[in-house]
């Protein structure tokens, strides 16, 4: 099977513009987990879909926003970007179902924000 | 909400010596505790997990144990190889449908040849 694929991988932005990243999960896997992964604060959680819905959020702000699609398929926002968003932003799908919790990487989108 | 503290920050062991890494939680209500391994410039990769209702789990020199009443768990690595050389991290999570993954903040391990 596939991996999680992300794209882009490499993503530079101006403060003030907004992103769009991209998210595949693994065939089948119907939860994607979207994470912040910064030197200073570790890993993040920012928010999970399933199925189309949001099941759970992290707390950062609203700027921060995410949507899934019919095949599972996830993009995270940012709008009003900061130089504190700059970040390696991670997702990561699982199956979404009590029997198996565990949740695989993607290769992550590096973004820096100037 | 949860909160999981890792120990110790950096560590450095001899190669063919073990490792260990300890973390604890705040929720008694997480059930799942996965491990990642992240090697520089490269994806968290899950190499062990273990939930609530099992005390130790192993897979071939990696080990994890698990103690509930002490709200504790950690990652044993034995004969360690220089390709163990990463970062490591621990998480915890809630039941299903609150399966967020909190990490703790990662453990360095180098070793030495």
């Amino acid at each position: 099977k596939a991996g999680v694929t992300q794209t882009p991988r490499y993503l530079i932005k101006t403060r003030g513009q907004q992103v769009t990243l991209s998210c595949s999960p693994i065939s089948g896997h119907r939860s994607v987990s979207w994470y912040q992964q910064t030197p200073g604060q570790g890993l993040q959680f920012l928010f999970e879909y399933f199925s189309e819905t949001q099941r759970n959020k992290g707390n950062f702000p609203g700027r921060f926003s995410g949507r899934q699609f019919s095949n599972s398929r996830s993009e995270m926002n940012v709008s009003t970007l900061e130089l504190g968003d700059s970040a390696l932003y991670l997702c990561a799908s699982s199956l979404g179902d009590q029997s198996a919790y565990e949740q695989y990487f993607g290769p992550g989108t590096r973004l820096t924000v100037t | 909400g949860e909160n999981v503290e890792q120990h110790p920050s950096t560590l450095s062991v001899q190669e063919g010596d073990s490792a260990v890494i300890k973390c604890t939680y705040s929720d008694s209500a997480s059930n799942y505790f996965p491990w990642y391994k992240q090697e520089l410039g490269k994806r968290p990769q899950l190499i062990i997990d273990i939930r609530s209702n099992v005390g130790e789990k192993k897979d071939q020199r990696i080990a994890v144990t698990l103690n509930k009443t002490a709200k504790h768990f950690s990652l044993h690595i034995t004969e360690t190889q220089p390709e163990d050389s990463a970062v490591y991290f621990c998480a915890a999570t809630l039941p299903f449908g609150n399966e967020k993954l909190t990490f703790g903040t990662g453990t360095r391990l180098t070793i030495i040849p």
